[in-house]
């Protein structure tokens, strides 16, 4: 079956400082993949999404490429903000089984500043 | 369109009562889905529903919990004879089905604690 693995947090990481979340994942087919974010108090939100191989997305600064032969598809922000403080979600959906979603189990991250 | 609207916010329930959260989506999004999320951990799927259609419901959880959409609108979520193991946020997200990566929307969640 699908499934989806990334880094344990939390990452604690000072302002300005370079972010690397790590997620790799297991998927028959060729899945999309997916970061969400999910603030303190607030539903999940989109944060980028990739639709197959070497596809980079982005979106207010952070970034992640879809690595097919390493399975993999970290995220990454030049420069964190204290206000990037939250909960990051790896997904995948299955496009052969509805575009149901696979999350991996989360990573918290805290920016000092 | 505000989004993926989803009521009550909190539910607090006794253990062996029947509870029932409901789901707006974005109006114009044909897919329904239903995610369990517990403490610390990614959501998990448990169905979906393409228009009024289930299309997927081996996932639910066991036979207690069950899923309607039936105007192709709003969902709910029932569970019956509710356990502690039961308590977690109860996600609900759309999409719409054009194009091969439908992102889904997420509304904020029903947050059940059975006591």
């Amino acid at each position: 079956g699908n499934s989806v693995t990334q880094m344990e947090g939390p990452v604690t990481l000072s302002e300005e400082a370079f972010l690397t979340i790590n997620c790799t994942y297991t998927a028959t087919g060729y899945p999309s993949l997916f970061w969400y974010v999910q603030y303190p108090g607030e539903g999940l939100q989109l944060l980028l999404k990739a639709t197959k191989a070497d596809d980079k997305g982005s979106n207010k600064g952070f970034e992640a490429t879809y690595r097919k032969e390493t399975t993999s598809f970290h995220l990454e922000k030049g420069s964190v903000q204290v206000s990037d403080s939250a909960v990051y979600f790896c997904a995948l959906s299955d496009n052969n089984a509805g575009n149901m979603l696979t999350f991996g189990g989360g990573t918290r991250l805290m920016v000092k500043p | 369109d505000t989004g993926v609207s989803q009521n009550p916010r909190h539910k607090i329930t006794k253990r062996g009562q029947n509870v029932t959260f409901r789901c707006d989506p974005i109006s114009e999004h044909n897919r329904l889905y239903w995610y369990r999320q517990t403490l610390g951990q990614g959501p998990e799927f448990l169905t979906y529903f393409q228009n009024e259609a289930q299309l997927e419901k081996s996932r639910l959880l066991s036979d207690r919990f069950s899923a309607e959409r039936p105007k192709g609108s709003f969902s709910t979520l029932e569970i019956q004879r509710t356990e502690q193991g039961d308590s977690a946020m109860y996600l609900c997200a759309s999409s719409d089905l054009t194009g091969r990566a439908t992102e889904a929307f997420f509304g904020q969640g029903t947050r059940l604690t059975v006591v």
